[in-house]
């Protein structure tokens, strides 16, 4: 099975800061990468798929990039309210798994 | 919109059986197009996939290595749902639960569950 690994697997950032989340992927999967975010004892939400398409509704200073093995994640401008942990998940074919997860916070 | 809605028991007794439904409104279980899967979250596991059934002229099930003894995921037409059956558990299956959607070939999960936190202690 493909192995999802996301680095690092926490961070803290001042409000403004550019933000950065990478996950590497232990073989080539195209762009059939998404990142999810998840609150506290929320459901996970889908931010990003394609590798860098926008799900509707998210804010742009999310972006994602990458193929292959290696995707980013990255905030602009962190906000208060992006406090939660970002998942990468690849999907080209089953089984679907998903990197371990960075926890976002205010510095 | 799809809403999925998740019901089912949040305690299991050691070596019973897991079982959990979820509800679908806005689609069909019988969607030629969409997928409907179970995943599980734990501190010790991190989100883990896993399986689904979809309807592509005929029922498909995919299962997830580390379960595929245990599990089965049946869908239920006349009631427009689907169900997890978990087997023989033990307390390391204890998790958030989550039915979720997925549409076409290679898509994520657009559309999950409210989640379940399941239990599994004597």
């Amino acid at each position: 099975d493909i192995q999802m690994t996301q680095s690092p697997s926490s961070l803290s950032a001042s409000v403004g800061d550019r933000v950065t989340i990478t996950c590497r992927a232990s073989q080539g999967i195209s762009n059939n990468l998404a990142w999810y975010q998840q609150k506290p004892g929320k459901v996970p939400k889908l931010l990003i798929y394609a590798a860098s398409t926008l799900q509707s509704g998210v804010p742009s200073r999310f972006s994602g990039s990458g193929s292959g093995t290696d995707f980013t994640l990255t905030i602009s401008s962190l906000q208060p309210e992006d406090v939660a942990t970002y998942y990468c998940q690849k999907y080209n074919r089953a089984p679907w798994t998903f990197g371990q997860g960075t926890k976002v916070e205010i510095k | 919109q799809v809403q999925l809605q998740q019901s089912g028991p949040g305690l299991v007794k050691p070596s019973q059986t897991l079982s959990l439904t979820c509800v679908i409104s806005g689609d069909s279980v019988s969607s030629n197009s969409a997928a409907w899967n179970w995943i599980r979250q734990s501190p010790s596991r991190g989100l883990e996939w896993l399986g689904r059934t979809y309807y592509r002229s005929k029922w498909y099930n995919d299962y997830a290595v580390s379960v595929r003894s245990r599990i089965t995921i049946n869908p239920d037409t006349s009631k427009n749902q689907f169900s997890l059956q978990l087997n023989s558990v033990t307390p390391e299956d204890t998790a958030v639960y989550y039915c979720a959607r997925d549409v076409g070939t290679v898509t994520p999960f657009e559309y999950w569950g409210q989640g379940t936190l399941v239990t599994v202690s004597s």
